[in-house]
């Protein structure tokens, strides 16, 4: 078990319109949620952290109303990039947190590509 | 602040040739280690987790330890399908968010 899924695994847009990425856990209940932006040949950065019911916690430098995430449920969050701009362009990844022994395992969606013209 | 720093950035073996790739931390307090592996293009893949120094875990051909300071990810025997990017984060105590290093990218020549 802990299969994470994102949809849509990719996407291109105009600059200016609205772009909604989805990240479900399959077969857990994930305590958080988190959701890491990734640029060619450099490690994931964390971008923000959400839990269930509550509102997100933006990392220092992310735009909150640019960035919305939204954490409906247990097995659901979304992230939406508001107004993109080419330099949003970018590998976006979902992670969910699973606790198990005395850590909170993180597992990871396939990732999501945005191209924004 | 917590910082993870993996070495080397990249490295290249030839097929069965055995080798270590390094982890090094400082964390106010470890709550756990984790080693991903990442494709190209994909999200990382889970592979261990480790809470303590001395701990050690296994899964075919990688064995990872912990020490107080690093961690290291052994490959025994490395096949081209091992060619990835290695990734090691720290958790810390009271935290469930985790900090990633940059990356170690593994290339099995066959």
């Amino acid at each position: 078990g802990a299969v994470v899924s994102q949809h849509p695994s990719w996407v291109i847009c105009k600059s200016g319109t609205s772009v909604k990425i989805e990240c479900r856990s399959l077969d857990f209940q994930a305590t958080t949620m988190f959701w890491y932006r990734q640029f060619p040949k450099q490690s994931l950065m964390l971008m923000a952290t959400s839990n269930e019911g509550s509102k997100a916690t933006y990392e220092q430098g992310v735009e909150k109303d640019k960035f919305l995430i939204n954490h409906a449920s247990l097995t659901l969050s979304t992230l939406t990039v508001t107004s993109a701009h080419p330099e949003d362009s970018s590998f976006y990844i979902c992670s969910a947190s699973r606790l198990g022994g005395s850590t909170d395992t993180q597992y990871f969606g396939p990732g999501t590509r945005l191209t924004v013209l | 602040e917590d910082q993870v720093t993996q070495s080397p950035e990249a490295l290249r073996l030839q097929e069965g040739e055995s080798s270590s790739l390094n982890c090094s931390y400082t964390v106010s307090g470890l709550r756990g280690l984790f080693w991903y592996r990442q494709d190209p293009g994909k999200g990382p893949e889970f592979l261990f987790t480790l809470y303590s120094a001395g701990e050690e875990k296994e899964k075919e051909r990688l064995k990872a330890t912990l020490t107080k300071k690093e961690s290291f990810l052994h490959i025994t025997a490395p096949k081209p399908e091992d060619s990835a990017t290695y990734l090691c984060a720290v958790q810390a105590s009271g935290n469930n968010d985790m900090r990633f290093g940059a990356g170690t990218r593994l290339t099995v020549k066959p």
